[in-house]
């Protein structure tokens, strides 16, 4: 069974920083890209975050261009999002989210809330 | 790019059909055959419903549908049921460097 979990989440004040894991389970991790979607209060989704399967290759929206950082640890099956210099506007359930062929994401995390606020 | 335009709401009648666009330009949903759609119900993981623009992921119902005109994409829900109520997202691929483009979100309402 096909698992991603998230953890990782909490309050921050802006301007600081934290980061979200996302722990995947029940299939070949490194074969996979994988993305952080977020969704901030009373909005849609948005994706911020994408990274190939060998970690190479990644690229981020502008909205979080040069404050976060998403990386993967293919040993322990794990993605991260390095979130840095947050703001009151980063405030959002985020999610992890498996690529599958086609630029579409078949499995996601259950999301977990991050607030910035002072 | 700018998010991918969809209606904020739709609705229709249990047995009713009901569509809800997406619509985009050249350089997302007109360019590549790349669309996806996900279903969305509050406090849940979104659920992927379609990809490749008309592709059916595992699982889901041939009650739904996908299609695309140019830069219009479309999801076609038949026989609604009152599980179909919740929010509905489209996705293109925008190239390279914009792997995902959601839009909006529509709210889709079962009466």
């Amino acid at each position: 069974e096909v698992k991603l979990v998230a953890s990782g989440g909490g309050i921050v004040q802006p301007g600081g920083s934290l980061r979200l894991s996302c722990a995947a389970s029940g299939f070949g991790f490194s074969s996979f890209t994988m993305n952080w979607v977020r969704q901030a209060p009373g909005k849609g989704l948005e994706w911020i975050a994408y990274i190939t399967g060998a970690g190479t290759t990644t690229y981020y929206a502008a909205s979080v261009q040069g404050r976060f950082t998403i990386s993967r640890d293919n040993v322990n099956s794990t993605v991260y999002l390095q979130m840095d210099s947050l703001r009151l506007e980063d405030t959002a359930v985020y999610f992890c989210a498996r690529g599958r062929s086609a630029a579409a994401d078949d499995f996601w995390g259950q999301g977990i809330q991050v607030t910035v606020s002072s | 790019q700018s998010a991918l335009t969809q209606p904020p709401s739709a609705s229709g009648s249990p047995g009713q059909s009901v569509t809800i666009s997406c619509t985009g330009t050249s350089s997302d949903i007109g360019g590549y055959n790349y669309v996806s759609w996900y279903q969305h119900y509050p406090g849940k993981a979104p659920r992927l419903l379609i990809y490749a623009v008309n592709v059916r992921s595992s699982g889901v119902p041939d009650r739904f549908s996908g299609s695309k005109s140019g830069n219009t994409a479309s999801l076609n829900v038949s026989g609604l049921q009152a599980e179909d109520e919740g929010h509905y997202y489209c996705c293109s691929y925008g190239g390279r460097s914009v792997p995902r483009l959601f839009g909006g979100g529509t709210k889709l309402t079962v009466l």
